[in-house]
């Protein structure tokens, strides 16, 4: 499975945009990049995913490199709502895999008032 | 969004007893679903995927007659630990992808944890 490389920790101010990223440089042309995020005591949550071009929701959005060796989750107006554990995963959807997710270590995010 | 939970939210077990954990999918069908388990402050790790009506698949190093899988229908799948010891206490996490097609490739949805503590 592809790796993908996070800082350990990064702090922000409340509402001020938050720049999370990742470095991915040995991923497939099959591998999509998710982001998802775990606040204490509780299961993951789905944020966002992308493959090449760059994507928004209501969420954040998501910058990818156009090697797409790197990629960068944004919250836009950070909450303390939003302080958790990011995790930037790869997703190989093609048909020899069951596009299971591998996590790795993350990034945790504090958010000060 | 969908919405996946587990049951029980938590239990405490003596040592040698065996615990089931729950994992439904309750406004979707899935025909995969994933077990996970996390130690305190430690990342999530993948144990096995769960087939809908075959055998689950288990990631190395995941002993298959410890941690029994069954995904009997399309909103269901359990994890039984079996003869269960301290140091299986952890999190056990379970997510699901939505069978129908436009979400499948995309989403996986989390339920919110089992705390497992064996005595």
């Amino acid at each position: 499975d592809a790796k993908t490389t996070q800082p350990n920790s990064m702090e922000s101010n409340e509402e001020e945009p938050v720049h999370l990223p990742c470095n991915h440089s040995t991923i497939s042309g099959t591998d999509y990049i998710h982001w998802y995020r775990q606040l204490p005591s509780q299961g993951p949550e789905y944020v966002i995913h992308g493959l090449t071009s760059n994507v928004n929701n209501r969420m954040a959005s998501l910058a990818i490199a156009e090697d797409r060796k790197s990629s960068t989750l944004i919250l836009h107006r950070a909450t303390l709502r939003d302080a958790a554990v990011y995790y930037c995963i790869l997703r190989d959807v093609s048909s020899s895999n069951t596009g299971k997710l591998i996590f790795g270590q993350g990034t945790t995010l504090q958010v000060k008032p | 969004g969908a919405v996946v939970s587990q049951h029980p939210s938590r239990v405490i077990c003596k040592s040698g007893t065996s615990v089931k954990i729950e994992c439904r999918s309750l406004d979707f069908q899935a025909t995969t679903m994933f077990w996970y388990r996390q130690f305190p402050k430690k990342s999530l790790m993948l144990m096995a995927t769960s087939n809908e009506g075959s055998k689950a698949t288990y990631e190395q190093g995941v002993e298959k007659d410890k941690f029994l899988i069954n995904h009997a229908s399309l909103t269901l799948s359990t994890l039984t630990v079996t003869s269960a010891h301290p140091e299986d206490s952890s999190f056990y996490i379970c997510s699901a992808r939505d069978s129908a097609s436009g979400r499948a490739k995309n989403e996986q949805f989390f339920g919110p944890g089992t705390r497992l503590t064996v005595l």
